[in-house]
C-alpha cells in the first residue's frame, strides 16, 4: 500500500460546480496534510494546509481532515476554468516536524466552461 | 520577496557528462529537497538536507550527491548523466516547526540526456 493514495482522474466537472478531491494516507502518526496545485509545466504551489480535524476553509477551497479514517479531502466550490490542474496531497512522514512528505501521484481536475 | 530559484531552466546533455543543477533559496529555511518527476511517478525524493553540512539520501538517490554549504544553496550533481535521469527536477525548501512541513517549489529544470 502507498503512503498516500489518490484517485488518478481525471475528474472533469461543468464550471459552477462543486469538485471534490481524495485522498487516503496509511501512516497513522502524519500530523500535516496539504494539497498543491500543479499546472501543466509548471512547479507545485502550496494552496491549503490542515493540521486539525475537521473543515478548513480559505475562499473557495475547503480542506476536510478525518484522521481516525485516515482521509483528506479538498472541496472546490464554483469551479472556474482556471482551476483546471493536477492536485497533490502531501502528508508529513511519520510526523516527522522536519520537513519529508509523502506525495500523492495527484488527481488531475478538468473544469470544463 | 523571499523566493527559491532555480538553474538552469532547461539543460540537454549527453550520456556519461557530470551535470550540476543549482538550487538557491532566499527564505532562510534549513530544510532543502530535491525531486524529480516523471509520468506515471509522481514527486520522487531524491536527497535532502535539514541544514549546513547535513545531507540524506531519498527514495531515488543513486546516481545524484548533495552539498549542503551553506543555508541558501544545495546543488544537485548528476556524477554520470544517463537516460534515465532524463526527468522535470523540483528543488524546495521548508521552515522550522510544524509548518516547517510546509514545502515551496522552486520552478523546476527540465533536464534531458541523450
Amino acid at each position: 500500500q502507498k503512503e498516500v493514495e489518490q484517485n488518478s482522474g481525471p475528474l472533469s466537472v461543468p464550471e459552477g460546480a462543486i469538485a471534490s478531491l481524495n485522498c487516503t494516507y496509511s501512516d497513522r502518526v502524519s500530523q500535516s496534510f496539504f494539497w498543491y496545485r500543479q499546472y501543466s509545466g509548471k512547479s507545485p504551489e502550496l494552496i491549503m494546509s490542515i493540521y486539525s480535524n475537521g473543515d478548513k476553509e480559505d475562499g473557495r477551497f475547503t480542506a476536510q481532515l478525518n484522521k481516525a479514517s485516515q482521509y483528506v479531502s479538498l472541496l472546490i466550490r464554483d469551479s472556474q476554468p482556471s482551476d483546471s490542474a493536477t492536485y497533490l496531497c502531501a502528508v508529513n512522514v511519520r510526523g516527522s516536524t522536519l520537513g519529508r512528505l509523502y506525495f500523492g501521484r495527484g488527481t488531475q481536475l478538468t473544469v470544463w466552461p | 520577496d523571499a523566493e527559491i530559484t532555480q538553474s538552469p531552466r532547461h539543460k540537454i546533455t549527453e550520456t556519461g557528462r557530470q551535470v550540476t543543477l543549482a538550487c538557491h533559496q532566499t527564505w532562510n529555511h534549513n530544510n532543502m529537497f530535491w525531486y524529480r518527476q516523471d509520468l506515471g511517478h509522481g514527486l520522487r525524493l531524491i536527497h535532502y538536507s535539514y541544514g549546513v553540512q547535513d545531507t540524506n539520501k531519498g527514495e531515488v538517490s543513486d546516481g545524484y550527491s548533495v552539498s549542503r554549504s551553506n543555508t541558501e544553496d544545495l546543488p544537485l550533481t548528476l556524477e554520470s548523466a544517463a537516460s534515465s535521469q532524463t526527468s522535470v527536477y523540483f528543488c524546495a525548501s521548508s521552515g522550522p516547526g510544524l509548518a516547517g512541513n510546509e514545502q515551496f517549489f522552486g520552478p523546476g529544470t527540465r533536464l534531458t540526456v541523450l
